[in-house]
């Protein structure tokens, strides 16, 4: 079983619409959970932190986190062409480690 | 200007040199890493050091190596033992609050070895 695991996709998304991208993690003691966008051919770019149980939003992006069930996911509100982009979920296995392991991403298509 | 620079953007190599990549950063982060990323595959951590002069092998270190000397630079070489060295390589650094570290990312160097 991988550690962090993601839908590969494509996912497609009508513009305007709301995209809904999902993790799962194998370790329950998982404490930190981190969203990473990475345009083509670009490094990965910080876009959100969540590390409670429930939601947090930022702007148009909501992240959810359920520890009980293990999965950590990121809605997209109103989505934009430029939100086209592959997004990788990134676990930390407890407070004050500084590893992360990624998931394969989720490459998200927002259709016009 | 604060930020994580790599260098050179693209890198040719034939194959049983030993290349040396190049991180650089001034945010005065204490921890710096080396990832691969290769087609269709999540991130893979090579190293990484949490403090100047001292580094971690991360998941996939055989062949590779690295030195920590200024807090603000990590180097990365990819010496001829590494079976598939081409990929693109991307180096991060983050600082620790309240037991959490973010990381941030370079822009990366994408390595060709023929």
């Amino acid at each position: 079983q991988k550690e962090v695991e993601q839908n590969s996709g494509p996912l497609s998304v009508p513009e305007g619409a709301i995209a809904s991208l999902n993790c799962t993690y194998s370790d329950r003691g998982s404490q930190s959970f981190f969203w990473y966008r990475q345009y083509s051919g670009k490094s990965p770019e910080l876009i959100m932190s969540i590390y409670s149980n429930g939601d947090k939003e930022d702007g148009r992006f909501t992240a959810q986190l359920n520890k009980a069930s293990q999965y950590v996911s990121l809605l997209i509100r109103d989505s934009q062409p430029s939100d086209s982009a592959t997004y990788l979920c990134a676990v930390t296995p407890n407070f004050g480690n500084e590893k992360l392991t990624f998931g394969t991403g989720t490459r998200l298509t927002i259709i016009p | 200007d604060g930020g994580i620079t790599q260098s050179p953007k693209y890198l040719f190599r034939k194959e049983g040199q030993n290349v040396t990549l190049s991180c650089e950063q001034n945010l005065n982060h204490d921890a710096m890493y080396w990832y691969r990323q290769d087609p269709g595959q999540g991130l893979r951590l090579i190293y990484y050091s949490q403090i100047v002069n001292d580094f971690q092998k991360g998941d996939i270190a055989e062949g590779y190596s690295v030195s920590r000397e200024k807090k603000e630079s990590f180097p990365l070489t990819v010496t001829s033992a590494q079976k598939n060295p081409t990929a693109f390589y991307l180096c991060a650094s983050s600082f620790e609050r309240q037991g959490v570290y973010e990381q941030y990312f370079g822009p990366g160097t994408r390595l060709t070895v023929t």
